[in-house]
């Protein structure tokens, strides 16, 4: 079946440092791909999508390019902030069936210290 | 305007109650879904209803039964709670069943059963 995997947390950085989060994927057919954003408390909103290969994400900084020749989507963000301190989810939606479904990593803590 | 929201945010509960959460969005669209978060934050769909009809049920016991009067309301009953229901319970939306579309989450109903 179609998984999402993320690399482990939590990543803790110094605020203003570089930030790389992967994420890969197992998928048939052509599934659209996110990253989402939950801050402490609050339900998920959406960071970035892509909806075919080689498409690029971007928003508020952040940026990830959809890779099917490395089934991949890495978040990146050239210099985090202490309120970028989250969990983020890379999830996939499945390009058959079209019934919205959402399928999750496991979710990766990024912890921004001043 | 809150385009998701829940209620409540907060249930504590014994084993073997009933309870309900309620989930509504104003945003007009046609698909509605509940997911459930456990203690490690993976996130995993439960249901999906697209214009009232139920599109996806995903090996959730039969304890768990959503209703949607209405396109903008889908809530979620569950009978004889055990502890392992204990979680947080989001509610989302989108546009469409589409698999390219955002959805949008709601703040999410904490579940404590003891």
């Amino acid at each position: 079946g179609n998984s999402v995997t993320q690399m482990e947390g939590p990543v803790t950085l110094s605020e203003e440092a570089f930030l790389t989060i992967n994420c890969t994927y197992t998928a048939t057919g052509y599934p659209s791909l996110f990253w989402y954003v939950q801050y402490p408390g609050e339900g998920l909103q959406l960071l970035l999508k892509a909806t075919k290969a080689d498409d690029k994400g971007s928003n508020k900084g952040f940026e990830a390019t959809y890779r099917k020749e490395t089934t991949s989507f890495h978040l990146e963000k050239g210099s985090v902030q202490v309120s970028d301190s989250a969990v983020y989810f890379c999830a996939l939606s499945e390009g058959s069936g079209n019934t919205g479904k959402l399928i999750f990593g496991q979710g990766t803590t990024l912890q921004v210290k001043p | 305007d809150t385009a998701v929201s829940q209620t409540p945010k907060y249930l504590v509960t014994q084993m073997g109650n009933d309870k309900s959460i309620k989930c509504e969005q104003n945003l007009g669209h046609d698909t509605m879904y509940w997911y459930k978060q456990d203690s490690k934050k993976f996130l995993k769909i439960m249901f999906s209803y697209n214009n009232k009809e139920l599109i996806i049920n995903e090996t959730v016991p039969n304890r768990f039964s959503p209703k949607s009067p209405d396109k903008a309301h889908l809530n979620l009953h569950i009978n004889s709670l055990e502890l392992g229901d204990s979680a947080v319970y989001f509610c989302a939306s989108s546009l469409r069943t589409s698999g390219g579309d955002e959805q949008y989450f709601g703040p999410g109903t904490r579940l404590t059963v003891t």
